[in-house]
C-alpha cells in the first residue's frame, strides 16, 4: 500500500512554463485535494474533489486547473507558472474530509 | 476571514518535560478539531482528533474549550522524536472549503 504518491519531488520552472503535478492514491478514497504551503502561512486549499468527475475550487485556485477522471488520480496543472507559485504542494486523500492523508509533497521553484 | 491562531514558537524543552500548545479559533460555529504533526520538510500527519470531553492518546492529551474557543495539546514526558511542528486544524462545517489549518507551533526537544 503506497498511500498517496506525488511526482515530481522537486521542480524548477521558468516564468510562463506549464506543467502538471501528479498525485495518485491507492486507498480507494473518494476525497482528494491539493494544498500549497508557504513559509509563515498555513496550508491553503487550491482545489478539491469529492469523487471522480467532481472538482471544486478552494481558497487559492487562480492559475491552477484540476481534473478527476479516476478515483486514484488527481493531477494539478499550472497553466502559466509565475514566481508567486513558488511553494511546496501537497496532495491529500481521505475517506473522511477531516482525516486527510498527505503525499510527500512537491517543492516547486518558479524563476 | 479565516482565523485559527497558534503561537509559532519555537518551544524549546528538555527531554522529559511537559509542554502545552494552545490554538484559538474565531468562528464559534466550528464543529471539528484536530491536531496534525509535521516533521521538517515532510508532509503533515494526523496526530489526534479533539473531542468535547477531552481525549488522551498515550503521552498526548487534547482538550477543547468551546466557551473560550480554544483547543490545547499537552505532551508529557517529551521525547527527542516529538520535535516537529504541530498544526491546529478546525472545520466550521463538514466540507473541504471550511477546513482551516493553523500555521503551526514548532517544538524542539533537546537532550
Amino acid at each position: 500500500n503506497a498511500g498517496v504518491t506525488q511526482t515530481p519531488k522537486f521542480q524548477v520552472l521558468k516564468t510562463g512554463q506549464s506543467m502538471t503535478l501528479q498525485c495518485a492514491q491507492d486507498m480507494n478514497h473518494e476525497y482528494m485535494s491539493w494544498y500549497r504551503q508557504d513559509p509563515g502561512m498555513g496550508l491553503r486549499l487550491i482545489h478539491y474533489s469529492v469523487g471522480a468527475g467532481i472538482t471544486d475550487q478552494g481558497e487559492v485556485p487562480n492559475g491552477y486547473n484540476v481534473s478527476r477522471s479516476t478515483t486514484e488520480d488527481f493531477p494539478l496543472r499550472l497553466l502559466s507558472a509565475a514566481p508567486s507559485q513558488t511553494s511546496v504542494y501537497f496532495c491529500a486523500s481521505s475517506s473522511r474530509i477531516n482525516e486527510q492523508f498527505f503525499g510527500p509533497g512537491t517543492r516547486l521553484t518558479v524563476l | 476571514r479565516k482565523e485559527v491562531e497558534q503561537d509559532p514558537g519555537p518551544f524549546n524543552v528538555p527531554e522529559g518535560a511537559t509542554v502545552a500548545f494552545n490554538c484559538t479559533y474565531s468562528n464559534s460555529a466550528s464543529q471539528s478539531f484536530f491536531w496534525y504533526r509535521q516533521d521538517c520538510r515532510k508532509e503533515p500527519k494526523l496526530l489526534m482528533s479533539v473531542y468535547s470531553s477531552g481525549n488522551e492518546d498515550g503521552r498526548f492529551t487534547a482538550q477543547l474549550n468551546r466557551a473560550s474557543q480554544y483547543i490545547s495539546l499537552l505532551i508529557r514526558d517529551s521525547k527527542l522524536s516529538d520535535s516537529a511542528t504541530y498544526l491546529c486544524v478546525v472545520n466550521t462545517n463538514s466540507g473541504y472549503s471550511t477546513l482551516t489549518f493553523g500555521k503551526g507551533t514548532m517544538l524542539l526537544v533537546s537532550p
